[in-house]
């Protein structure tokens, strides 16, 4: 079945390492998105990738990195420069409607709940 | 500060009541994107909303987006239990499509 895939579902951390989280999809996507969300609060943007090799910082880039090699993938690492990575991560992923003159929805994985020990 | 903003925060309705969850931007929103969430899960989609005025339905839940396109509101009639979960409303506010941002999120609970 066509869909967005995150892994783990689960990750620990300790303090100053870094992790990455996993994101697949196979719905032939072309963009792809990494959000935040904190208790009591809605999603906040870290990155997003328009296209394969090229993505752009969002609203709290600070402290991620990403990459975009393939376009099925779009991995997040979390580095030891981000202050308060502990927090629930979604992926997700939507056709590049813009190019196309068309808007579509974006299709969300099922989350990955970091926590820092 | 948030640029989309819901209310209310969260909502404690009886089964069978209907209800209304309001997002508000201070700029024009080229797309209007409703969601549901359960807790620590993924969203689901449920509508998206790009005309000034349009108005869509499915099953029991009705949105909105007014004519000047920055306020949408989300209209559940004869809630259930199964409504239960948190409402984000998602926008797409430069024009640039894959630059999806979303609100503060409207924790919906059902008593029986």
């Amino acid at each position: 079945d066509g869909g967005i895939t995150q892994s783990p579902k689960y990750l620990f951390r300790k303090e100053g390492q870094n992790v990455t989280l996993s994101c697949e999809q196979n719905l032939n996507h072309d963009a792809m998105y990494w959000y935040r969300q904190d208790p009591g609060q809605g999603l906040r943007l870290i990155y997003y990738s328009q296209i394969v090799n090229d993505f752009q910082k969002g609203d709290i880039a600070e402290g991620y990195s990403v990459s975009r090699e393939k376009k099925e993938s779009f991995p997040l690492t979390v580095t030891s420069a981000q202050k308060n990575p502990t927090a629930f991560y979604l992926c997700a992923s939507s056709h590049d409607s813009e190019n196309r003159g068309v808007r579509t929805e974006a299709f969300f994985g099922q989350g990955t709940r970091l926590t820092v020990v | 500060s948030q640029e989309l903003e819901q209310s209310p925060q969260s909502l404690i309705v009886q089964e069978g009541k209907n209800l209304t969850i309001n997002c508000t931007s201070s700029k024009t929103l080229y797309g209007l994107y409703w969601y549901k969430q359960k807790y620590g899960e993924g969203l689901i989609f449920l509508m998206m909303l790009q005309k000034g005025g349009e108005e869509k339905s499915h099953e029991k839940i009705t949105a909105k987006l007014d004519e000047k396109k920055q306020q949408s509101s989300l209209h559940i009639t004869a809630s259930q239990p199964s409504h239960a979960g948190i409402y984000l409303c998602g926008a797409d506010r430069t024009g640039t499509a894959s630059k999806l941002t979303f609100g503060t999120g409207t924790r919906l609970q059902v008593t029986l």
